[in-house]
């Protein structure tokens, strides 16, 4: 069982670069969402998709775009990649968001922005 | 301020030595309160949800209790695979963005033989 898959797992950016993370779920959610980890803050929400054809910003969206390219796939790019994006990132999905079904993760990318 | 805070950050324990782990929210209009376990180099893995004071819930050697300010995980007679970062989540009622679940900081715990 696949469940929510990440890529890449490790990445190293210049400053100015540009990327994508991408992310897909096989268990046929409706929402999904990117969270970043950081050391003493926590996981914070940087952007959801709480169904195909929407998404919201979250607590962090500044420097961040994402795309919900269809049921299965939700990306998240770094236009101009910048240290304080330094970070572990997460995707996570879920049945919905309305009856606080649980999310499921993936097993995170470690970014590194030089 | 933190709207979810959980303590203690770190807890090493032996094998067999029950505790409890602690977090507590200051949000109101509470729609669920969660528990998730990580480790190391992974994301987070879901053990329980928690809706209302009073309610308790069990898994193994773990039971989370919730009361109206906090919730706390009971790890009874512990073994090291139960070694984790475990992480406090609540679910707002209301939220600039819609929905957030709002994730404390968790508590690194280290079980040893």
């Amino acid at each position: 069982n696949a469940g929510v898959t990440q890529t890449p797992k490790f990445q190293v950016l210049k400053t100015g670069q540009s990327m994508t993370l991408q992310c897909a779920q096989d268990m046929n959610h409706n929402s999904m969402y990117w969270y970043r980890q950081d050391p003493g803050m926590g996981l914070r929400l940087i952007y959801y998709s709480a169904s195909e054809g929407t998404t919201d910003k979250g607590e962090v969206p500044n420097g961040y775009n994402v795309s919900r390219l269809n049921k299965r796939e939700f990306s998240l790019r770094l236009e101009s990649a910048a240290p304080s994006q330094t970070s572990v990132y997460f995707c996570a999905s879920s049945e919905g968001v309305v009856k606080n079904e649980k999310l499921f993760f993936g097993s995170g990318t470690q970014l590194s922005v030089l | 301020e933190d709207q979810v805070t959980q303590s203690p950050e770190a807890l090493r324990l032996q094998e067999g030595e029950s505790s409890s782990l602690n977090c507590s929210y200051t949000v109101s209009g509470l729609r669920g309160l969660f528990w998730y376990r990580q480790d190391p180099g992974k994301g987070p893995e879901f053990l329980f949800t928690l809706y209302s004071a009073g309610e308790e819930k069990e898994k193994e050697r773990l039971k989370a209790t919730l009361t109206k300010k906090e919730s706390f995980l009971h790890i009874t007679a512990p073994k090291p695979e139960d070694s984790a970062t475990y992480l406090c989540a609540v679910h707002l009622l209301n939220s600039n963005s819609g929905y957030a679940l709002n994730f404390g900081k968790g508590t690194s715990l280290l079980v040893t033989p």
